[in-house]
């Protein structure tokens, strides 16, 4: 069953970084996945497209200060030089035939 | 610009039939898959539907046999009728440009659907 496991919480200071974590269900390690950010009372933005090997594609307009990055299973968004704005909900999602999934969600407090 | 816009929310007892639509803009909806995807108050996102540029369409179980995804070519739209609703319906209901399998790219601003008495 293809599955995505987020924490639920994160909280960092500004001006500092924090990373996501988005964890892939075995057999289903080698998907790419998307990672989306839903500040509060506003719809989710694409961030992200982050690959099995590392590489990651990024949104129209998305800075430079958030970044993708994979190792094994697990994908990784990571944000650095964190502002006020950033303190949203953070989802990721992949896809299989006939299925499309989303993680839990981390809530991000800065 | 590729543009989003989702109509056709509102309040629906239970048991009802509602339907949303989705104007799509600055792209050709049959040339990509569209998703719709919920959000009930305070909760997660929700994969519902997806049809893809071919034509093939998949429903989470949710919605299965009440739910149906469509698209009008020469309106350049993606339609979700719901019928038999129920108050778990209840949701934000988000069309997304799912980018030819590619994951999600492009969100609408979403249109809120209550189901209740």
């Amino acid at each position: 069953q293809l599955v995505l496991t987020q924490s639920p919480s994160a909280s960092a200071s500004l001006g500092a970084s924090v990373k996501f974590t988005c964890t892939l269900s075995s057999g289903h390690t080698n998907y790419a996945i998307t990672w989306h950010q839903q500040q509060p009372e506003k719809g989710p933005r694409y961030l992200m497209k982050v690959n099995s090997d590392g590489s990651h594609i990024k949104g129209d307009g998305i800075p430079d200060r958030f970044s993708g990055s994979t190792s094994g299973a697990e994908r990784y968004l990571s944000i650095s030089s964190l502002q006020s704005e950033d303190e949203a909900d953070y989802y990721c999602q992949t896809w299989g035939t006939g299925i499309r999934v989303f993680g839990g969600g981390t809530k991000l407090t800065v | 610009e590729v543009q989003l816009v989702e109509s056709g929310g509102g309040l629906i007892q239970p048991g009802g039939s509602l339907r949303l639509s989705c104007a799509a803009s600055g792209f050709i909806v049959t040339r990509n898959y569209m998703s719709w995807v919920r959000q009930a108050p305070g909760k997660g996102l929700e994969w519902v539907s997806v049809i893809y540029s071919g034509g093939s369409i998949y429903y989470a179980d949710s919605v299965k046999g009440r739910f149906t995804i469509s698209r009008d070519n020469s309106k350049n739209t993606v339609d979700l009728q719901m019928n038999s609703l129920r108050a778990d319906d209840t949701a934000v209901y988000y069309c997304v440009r799912d980018s030819s399998g590619s994951g999600f790219d492009y969100w609408g601003q979403g249109t809120l659907v209550t189901v209740s008495s």
